[in-house]
């Protein structure tokens, strides 16, 4: 099993682009989140999935869209980029029901 | 916001010497969890401890809950180069909403 991978691992964008993160995940997971993580802020969770159509928002869903068409992947799209979404992007999984959440390496985001 | 606090925010030991960092959170609870980041990587699950539960055991680590006092406590016995890492607290209070905590970076010389 892959895990949970997470493409790309580095990416810089200007002001106002646009781009979408990857995650994907291998173990049949219903739970899929996404998470930033800043300097001394700890991680904060943005949106999360309970299963395949169903999607809601988290501690700070602005400036990110999701969706999650199957158990597998779950793609973070950002819209309009903006410089204070530079961060580390994780994504995670797990089984509904469960709490061990497991992580994927992370997407380091920087934002000009 | 939710987010919970560790502290300290930093902690450095001699190999061979116990860690101990605490977790506080603000509000009622379902389970408490901590995680292990070592630098530039993604988080790794070390244990998870239930509301109605006030210790649990895995290996080197020790975790104690205090509902009373809203907090929690991660103890690492007989720590080793490599638990050099951060160490996250992470409540759920919802079952779907996880709220991480500022960490503890924690540095073991050997």
């Amino acid at each position: 099993n892959a895990g949970v991978t997470q493409t790309p691992k580095f990416q810089v964008l200007k002001t106002g682009q646009s781009m979408t993160l990857q995650c994907a995940q291998d173990m049949n997971h219903e739970y899929m989140s996404w998470y930033r993580q800043d300097p001394g802020m700890g991680l904060r969770l943005i949106h999360y999935s309970v299963g395949a159509g169903i999607t809601d928002q988290g501690e700070v869903p602005n400036g990110y869209n999701v969706s999650r068409s199957t158990t597998e992947d779950f793609p973070l799209r950002l819209l309009s980029a903006a410089p204070s979404q530079t961060s580390v992007y994780f994504c995670a999984s797990s089984y509904r029901g469960q709490r061990e959440q497991f992580f994927g390496p992370g997407t380091r985001l920087t934002v000009l | 916001s939710q987010q919970g606090e560790e502290d300290p925010q930093a902690l450095s030991i001699q190999e061979g010497e116990n860690a101990t960092m605490n977790c506080s959170y603000k509000t009622s609870i379902n389970n408490l969890q901590w995680y292990r980041q070592n630098s530039g990587r993604g988080l790794v699950h070390l244990i998870l401890i239930r509301s109605n539960e006030r210790e649990k055991h895995s290996g080197r680590l020790r975790v104690t809950l205090d509902t009373s006092k809203k907090s929690s406590s991660l103890l690492i016995t007989a720590s080793r180069a490599a638990d050099t890492a951060s160490y996250f607290c992470a409540t759920d209070y919802t079952g779907n909403q996880f709220y991480f905590g500022t960490g503890t970076s924690l540095t073991v010389i050997p």
